[in-house]
This record gives C-alpha cells, structure tokens and sequence, in this order.
C-alpha cells in the first residue's frame, strides 16, 4: 500500500495529558498537510509543510499544537495539555511537487482523538 | 477569508433516486474540488474542475461549475447504497492551503 499513513487510528486520553500523532505521506509528494476535522463539519486547515519547511499554521493551531516534519519525510502532530475540546478527526494529506496531481490532496485515514 | 457553503446539509433518499447538491463560494474558487469521505476513512478526490462552465462526468456523477466560477453542483444519477457518504467541495488556493466546505451528508437507504 502506497498511500498516506496514519498512526495511531484512535487515541483516547484524559485532559491535561499530551498527544503525538504521525503521518506517513506519499513518498514522492514533498507538500504535506495537517487537518482538523469535527463531528458534521468539513477538515479545517491546520498547517502545512513543503519539505521539511513549515509554511503556513493556522490561527487554530494554538501554542498547544507543535508540528514537525524532520528531513522533509514523515511528519508529526503533538497537542500538549489536551482539552475536552481537542477532540475531533486529526487528518494529513499530501500532494506531490508538480504534475497532473499538483493541486489534488491524498488523505489518510485520520486519527480520532477522544479527550475525556 | 473565503467562506464555502453547501446545501442540503443532510438528504436521505432511496436506492433509484436522483439527486443534486450545491457548492457556493464567498469568491471565485481558484480550483474546485469534491471530495466523498466514508465514515472513520479520510476524503477521496471525487473530481477537480478548473473552467467555468465546465462539464465533467464520473459514471453516474456530473460535476457542474458555474460560469462566474463562485458555485458547482454534483448531480448523482440513481443513487446507490454506495454513494452514502460525506460530500465535501474544496478550493485550492495556489500554494498556500486549501478551503473546504462543511459537507452534504448522503445516506442512500437500500
């Protein structure tokens, strides 16, 4: 299987405990994109990173979220001091340099974080 | 910021039927995508349309954008138990992120 991973699929954890999650993009694709998604809504743009270079965050990406994507390959999530309100679908994504598929996105299947 | 809205918001129908559901953009889309997400699963690309006024059809979907390039419809032809899912239009703006609307939620009863 050649398409974006995501580890771990589910995670449940109490409030104030920290999180990581990680993505596994398609090999080739050097965009990689993090998302927020919650129950009945569509994914909210997080961040984003070309290469190992984090490119823009969102004003949702409070200083409790911290993204990395070291040597431009996997790339990982952490939420510190988690909230009730953290609880939601994390997703990634990631599109390749050029091509036909240069402004389509790949996702994995998500994380579901449950903070209780 | 742009701002996507998609209506209906839920529809149920059965198995034969057809059915259309709408896109709008605050501003014109740079390029229009759908997505169909499966409950637990992430979004599948569906179709990319870049022309206003273009056409494109995916077997049974037809895909829409309007000639201002501020709406699409995705229009599904005897719907399928198949086709239940999460139906997600998306902008991409170029090189910066992509903007996606809140959903149509299909459930196509048997």
């Amino acid at each position: 299987d050649t398409g974006v991973s995501q580890d771990p699929r589910h995670k449940i954890t109490k409030r104030g405990q920290n999180v990581t999650f990680r993505c596994d993009p398609i090999s080739e694709h050097n965009r990689l994109y993090w998302y927020r998604q919650t129950l009945g809504q569509g994914p909210e743009f997080l961040t984003y990173f070309q290469n190992e270079a984090q490119l823009e965050k969102s004003r949702l990406l409070s200083d409790r979220f911290s993204a990395e994507r070291p040597k431009g390959s996997f790339s990982t999530l952490e939420i510190q001091r988690t909230e009730q309100g953290d609880s939601a679908m994390y997703l990634c994504a990631s599109s390749p340099r050029n091509g036909a598929a240069y402004n389509e996105q790949f996702f994995g299947p998500g994380t579901r974080l449950t903070v209780l | 910021t742009q701002l996507l809205e998609q209506s209906p918001q839920f529809l149920s129908i059965q198995e034969g039927e057809n059915l259309t559901v709408y896109c709008n953009s605050s501003s014109v889309f740079s390029s229009l995508q759908w997505y169909r997400q499966e409950p637990g699963e992430g979004p599948v690309l569906l179709v990319t349309v870049v022309t206003g006024g273009e056409v494109k059809k995916l077997k049974r979907l037809t895909f829409q954008f309007g000639d201002a390039r501020k709406d699409s419809s995705l229009h599904i032809t005897a719907a399928q138990p198949g086709d239940t899912g999460l139906y997600l239009c998306a902008d991409y703006n170029y090189g910066q992120n992509f903007v996606f609307g809140p959903g149509t939620r299909l459930s196509v009863l048997p």
